[in-house]
């Protein structure tokens, strides 16, 4: 069965810092991986997905994932962290058209200057 | 115009009262869904509808009755609702293909008194 996991529910970091946020999959198939951010009272905005292209993967606000498929992982990272990137981020993949996204229990960064 | 439109932002309403929720897609998309959001709980699938027609159905309890009339609208109609189905509503759409992500809507803050 497929199943995303997010390591730690709480990120700290200063403003300035890298941020890390963990993320491993488990998938019979190759899967197809997204991270996603959710600001307070907000839906869900897509940052960046793994459709198989490239294993680095850069996407919005200056985020990028790395898909490594040794360690079933697909981390996101940011060189240096801003007072906007406070928010709560999912994890999420798939594996077949058609079907919900499973999602990770979600990662609240909090950023501190 | 957002290409998820969701109706309406907030609701209350009391355990005897019928409301329904509306979401709304102007993507061209054949997929929409339905999560559940509550608070320190990870996002819960409850519908699935491709080409309008229901392909998962997460156990959802009865008092939640979804209806897709077309591929662009969705309803979520709620009866005799629990104080713990307070929560965060989202509605998502995607294109049936490999890969395709989901977009949601900013959801539909529902508080059941």
């Amino acid at each position: 069965a497929q199943s995303v996991t997010q390591l730690g529910s709480h990120v700290s970091v200063s403003e300035g810092a890298l941020v890390l946020l963990r993320c491993n999959y488990s998938s019979s198939v190759p899967p197809y991986l997204f991270w996603y951010v959710q600001y307070p009272n907000q839906g869900l905005q897509l940052l960046l997905k793994y459709t198989s292209a490239a294993t680095l993967v850069k996407g919005i606000n200056g985020f990028e994932a790395e898909f490594k498929k040794s360690e079933t992982s697909f981390h996101l990272t940011k060189p240096s962290a801003h007072m906007s990137d406070a928010a709560e981020y999912f994890c999420a993949s798939s594996n077949q058209a058609g079907t919900a996204l499973i999602f990770g229990k979600g990662t609240t960064l909090s950023v501190s200057s | 115009e957002t290409g998820v439109t969701q109706t309406p932002r907030h609701l209350v309403m009391g355990m005897t009262n019928k409301k329904s929720l509306k979401c709304e897609q102007h993507l061209g998309h054949n997929a929409m869904y339905w999560y559940k959001q509550s608070a320190k709980k990870p996002l819960e699938l409850m519908f699935v509808y491709n080409f309008k027609e229901q392909t998962e159905n997460n156990s959802v309890p009865s008092r939640f009755s979804p209806e897709c009339p077309n591929s662009s609208h969705l309803f979520l109609h709620l009866h005799t609702l629990q104080p713990e189905d307070s929560a965060l509503y989202l509605c998502a759409s995607s294109p049936l293909e490999q890969g395709g992500e989901l977009f949601f809507g900013e959801g539909s803050r529902l508080t059941v008194l």
